[in-house]
């Protein structure tokens, strides 16, 4: 069974420079999760979908971060623009379903961003 | 005060020694709680989850919860280099199934 699959694995833009990144779940997991890594810290929830639906969005910081599942499949996470404190890797997870007790979340590789 | 707190470490064990590894939880409706491993520049993977008071074992792992002290921890046995890495504890609330991330604790194993 292929994993979670993100791309680009490694970014370095300026400040004020946008980016997006990409992710590809599990075959037929429903949920999609987004979390900022910050070096040295836990991952902490961007935003949750359940197929194509947002079901949590409360800390994604959006006057410059917005996400899309159009499909229900891929996701894709823009910052637009970037600042300095967005440094982080950015990790996607998927899970069959929405109940965390019954349904393991596995996570991809990341896309380790550097904002100059 | 954080959600869920981790003493970042690195904690240093003995190849073969037990490894113990506490964390702390703010929020009383918290309902499930997790383990995470996370090897430096991997993405974490899941090694425990526990839900009920008391101890549950998997091979060389033992999580233990109280929910009356608020403190859920991981024993490692018999601890190898391989285990070093940063371990992640996670906890859900009662009303949804979000994770909520402590800052992870570091183990270093010498061999």
């Amino acid at each position: 069974e292929a994993g979670v699959a993100q791309s680009p694995r490694y970014k370095i833009i300026e400040k004020r420079q946008s980016v997006a990144f990409w992710c590809n779940p599990i075959s037929g997991h429903a949920t999609l999760y987004w979390y900022q890594q910050i070096l040295g810290q836990g991952p902490k929830l961007l935003i949750q979908f359940q197929n194509n639906g947002v079901v949590d969005d409360s800390q994604l910081p959006k006057d410059r971060f917005s996400a899309e599942r159009l499909k229900g499949v891929d996701s894709t996470l823009k910052i637009q623009p970037a600042k300095l404190e967005d440094s982080a890797v950015y990790l996607c997870a998927s899970s069959l379903g929405a109940s965390l007790t019954t349904d393991t979340q596995y996570f991809g590789p990341g896309t380790r961003l550097t904002v100059l | 005060q954080k959600e869920v707190e981790q003493n970042s470490g690195p904690l240093s064990v003995p190849e073969g020694a037990i490894a113990s590894l506490n964390c702390t939880y703010s929020d009383r409706g918290s309902q499930s709680f997790f383990w995470y491993r996370q090897y430096s520049g991997k993405s974490p993977e899941l090694i425990m989850s526990i839900y009920s008071n008391g101890d549950k074992e998997d091979g060389r792992f033992t999580a233990q919860l109280n929910k009356a002290s608020q403190y859920v921890s991981l024993l490692i046995r018999d601890s190898q280099p391989s285990d070093s890495a940063t371990y992640l504890c996670a906890d859900t609330k009662a009303a949804g199934n979000k994770l909520t991330f402590g800052g992870g604790t570091r183990v270093l194993v010498k061999p």
